[in-house]
């Protein structure tokens, strides 16, 4: 069973466009996270969501909204896609807030044409 | 924000030498974890750290949490080919932050 699981694995999409990314884990964690990872494989954080509340929101364009469903569902949806949106996308969880180890999806690929 | 300094950047090995890599930060860490990136997956974690002095093994590699709290370091022992990947480590420094990663260390294993 994959613990975290996003998808789709790959997106390619036109600028201007809005797409979603979901993500599931099934390891009862309460802390939900979206990492974006750049061409030079630097990763950040972008959001952190606990027990579906937004804690963090590290000055993300507005264009990007995460929703939590529920605990174990924290999707991304983003508006009117840049070049510069291409990158690879990491959902994460880890246990609750106050523990660090993160446990990561397989990543989405966006390619924003 | 705060910041992580990774070296080396990458490293070309021979199959069987042991690797050294290190991270340090500009401020004072808490909590430092090693993960592991293989092509088209995600980090993976390979070792967590919590006290300032730690050293923890898991099979052929071994992490330290600095003295000082701002840095640590990995070693893998006896390198093979699946060592191959971009290691990162990462650290946060309290309970209201967030993970902050390294730029990573890409290894490659030459056979």
């Amino acid at each position: 069973d994959t613990a975290v699981s996003q998808t789709p694995k790959y997106l390619v999409t036109q600028m201007g466009n809005d797409k979603s990314i979901k993500c599931e884990q099934n390891l009862g964690h309460d802390t939900m996270y979206w990492y974006k990872q750049d061409s030079k494989k630097f990763l950040k954080i972008m959001f952190s969501y606990n027990n579906k509340e937004l804690i963090i929101n590290e000055t993300v364009p507005n264009r990007f909204s995460p929703k939590s469903p529920d605990k174990a569902h924290l999707n991304l949806h983003i508006n009117s896609l840049e070049l510069g949106d291409s990158a690879v996308y990491f959902c994460a969880s880890s246990q609750n807030w106050g523990v660090t180890e993160a446990f990561f999806g397989q990543g989405t690929r966006l390619t924003v044409v | 924000g705060q910041q992580l300094n990774q070296s080396p950047q990458s490293m070309f090995i021979q199959e069987g030498e042991d690797v050294s890599m290190n991270c340090t930060s500009s401020s004072i860490f808490n909590t430092w974890l090693w993960y592991k990136q293989d092509p088209g997956e995600g980090p993976v974690l390979l070792i967590a750290l919590y006290k300032a002095g730690e050293l923890t093994s898991n099979g052929r590699l071994t992490a330290q949490f600095g003295i000082t709290r701002k840095d640590s370091f990995l070693n893998i022992s006896a390198s093979i080919p699946s060592d191959v990947g971009i290691y990162f480590c990462a650290g946060r420094n309290s309970g209201n932050t967030p993970l902050v990663f390294g730029k990573g260390t890409r290894l490659s294993v030459i056979a």
